[in-house]
């Protein structure tokens, strides 16, 4: 049964870049998208983008110019780095695996990080 | 952007009681359709995909039903661990996208 477990500073000021860390325990990285999910306090769900094994990419356009996630195989982890923050980016951020098939659920999710920009 | 709108945002209910939490989507998307449960402070647990098929280990009690643009989520008699807030999420197309959440509250 394949675990997620996540990392990262939890204190931002703005315009700094927020900084991510997903690991996998157990299970393959293929045949899988690695992805990033964020909450903002209150309020509901919004999927950042995600990874494959190899590499590729898929970015919200929301966030598409700001968005870089990245896979270690390697060390069977996922990051996300989302440059120059505001305030509109304190959420609480999940990672997830999605299915690879076309129903693309996320299964398992990770701990959560709370991220808070503040000046 | 396919927008996903659940209704209701809110619902009192009792234990033992009929609910059903309805999503509907701004497009067809046949029955790419999932479901997630979420307790405050929590990861979403994945509950449904394929618009009714229950994950594994998750009571009878939920369903799911619906395709192209309108799907519904059941639960045949609530128990006290069922509050909490429920999303929807299509996998049709990127973006991927989430209804707004339904809280479900004990009455």
């Amino acid at each position: 049964q394949v675990q997620l477990h996540q990392w990262g500073a939890g204190l931002l000021k703005p315009s700094e870049t927020l900084s991510l860390t997903c690991a996998a325990d157990g299970g393959s990285f293929r045949g899988y998208y690695w992805s990033w999910i964020r909450q903002p306090p209150g309020k509901g769900l919004e999927w950042i983008g995600e990874v494959n094994h190899n590499g590729g990419t898929n970015y919200n356009p929301s966030l598409n110019s700001r968005v870089t996630i990245s896979i270690d195989m390697s060390k069977n982890q996922f990051s996300l780095n989302l440059s120059s923050v505001t305030a509109a980016d304190t959420a609480l951020y999940f990672c997830a695996r999605r299915s690879g098939n076309h129903f693309g659920w996320f299964d398992p999710w990770g701990q959560g990080s709370l991220v808070t920009v503040s000046s | 952007d396919i927008q996903m709108t659940q209704s209701p945002s809110s619902l009192s209910a009792s234990v033992g009681d009929r609910v059903t939490i309805t999503c509907r989507a701004s497009q067809n998307i046949n029955r790419n359709l999932c479901w997630y449960q979420q307790k405050p402070g929590k990861a979403p647990k994945f509950l449904i995909y394929a618009a009714s098929t229950l994950q594994s280990g998750v009571p009878s009690r939920f369903s799911g039903s619906g395709s192209g643009t309108d799907f519904t989520l059941t639960i045949s008699s609530l128990q006290p661990e069922d509050f909490a807030t429920y999303y929807c999420q299509q996998s049709f197309s990127n973006p991927l996208t989430f209804g707004q959440g339904t809280k479900l509250e004990i009455k």
